[in-house]
């Protein structure tokens, strides 16, 4: 059981450059979020989706955008990476309403933009 | 807005020496407290959920309980390996329910 997958690992951008972040879960999970964490700040909610074909905003979203076409993957692009937004990305997925609504997370994503 | 604050910011301890990490939370309509813990490079790994003042879960070495205010992570007779950050999240009706907002943690070590 993978339960939640992010790709790739690890990045480097270039200031400008676009990349896009896929997260996958395999736990038939409703909601799906995006954190970033940056030392001294904590996980702070970039995006999230309450189900498939839907996304809301969080705390921190300007530069990113998301989609959510199946179920299972929840996407996180940045169209103009910026030296602001090197930090570790986590995806996470939850059953959402209901119990047990606890979240699971990926391994994250170190991303560096020079 | 909802607010989580977690102390202290690091701790040390020695193997066997018992401790509370707390956590702090104003929030209106709360519906969860989870607890979580995170390893250097990994993703946070999911401790407990509590849903009401008094309630109280165990896991090992560590209980969690919930007030009204405030909850505490208790660590009794700690081991080396129990080292990583406790983070503490509450779910609560400002998002709908839908999200998690997060402390920025505790960084335990513990000294065998």
């Amino acid at each position: 059981n993978a339960g939640v997958t992010q790709t790739p690992k690890f990045r480097v951008l270039k200031t400008g450059q676009s990349m896009t972040l896929l997260c996958a879960q395999d736990m038939n999970h409703e909601y799906m979020y995006w954190y970033r964490q940056d030392p001294g700040m904590g996980l702070r909610l970039i995006h999230y989706s309450v189900g498939e074909g839907t996304t809301a905003k969080g705390e921190v979203p300007d530069g990113y955008n998301v989609s959510r076409l199946k179920k299972q993957n929840f996407l996180l692009g940045l169209e103009s990476a910026a030296p602001s937004q090197t930090s570790v990305y986590f995806c996470a997925s939850s059953h959402g309403q209901g119990t047990n609504t606890e979240a699971f997370f990926g391994q994250g994503t170190r991303l560096t933009v020079v | 807005e909802d607010q989580v604050t977690q102390s202290p910011e690091a701790l040390r301890l020695q193997e066997g020496e018992s401790s509370s990490l707390n956590c702090s939370y104003t929030v209106s309509g709360l519906r969860g407290l989870f607890w979580y813990r995170q390893d250097p490079g990994k993703g946070p790994e999911f401790l407990f959920t509590l849903y009401s003042a008094g309630e109280e879960k165990e896991k090992e070495r560590l209980k969690a309980t919930l007030t009204k205010k405030e909850s505490f992570l208790h660590i009794t007779a700690p081991k080396p390996e129990d080292s990583a950050t406790y983070l503490c999240a509450v779910q609560a009706i400002s998002s709908g329910y839908s999200t998690l907002t997060f402390g920025k943690g505790t960084m335990l070590l513990v000294s065998p």
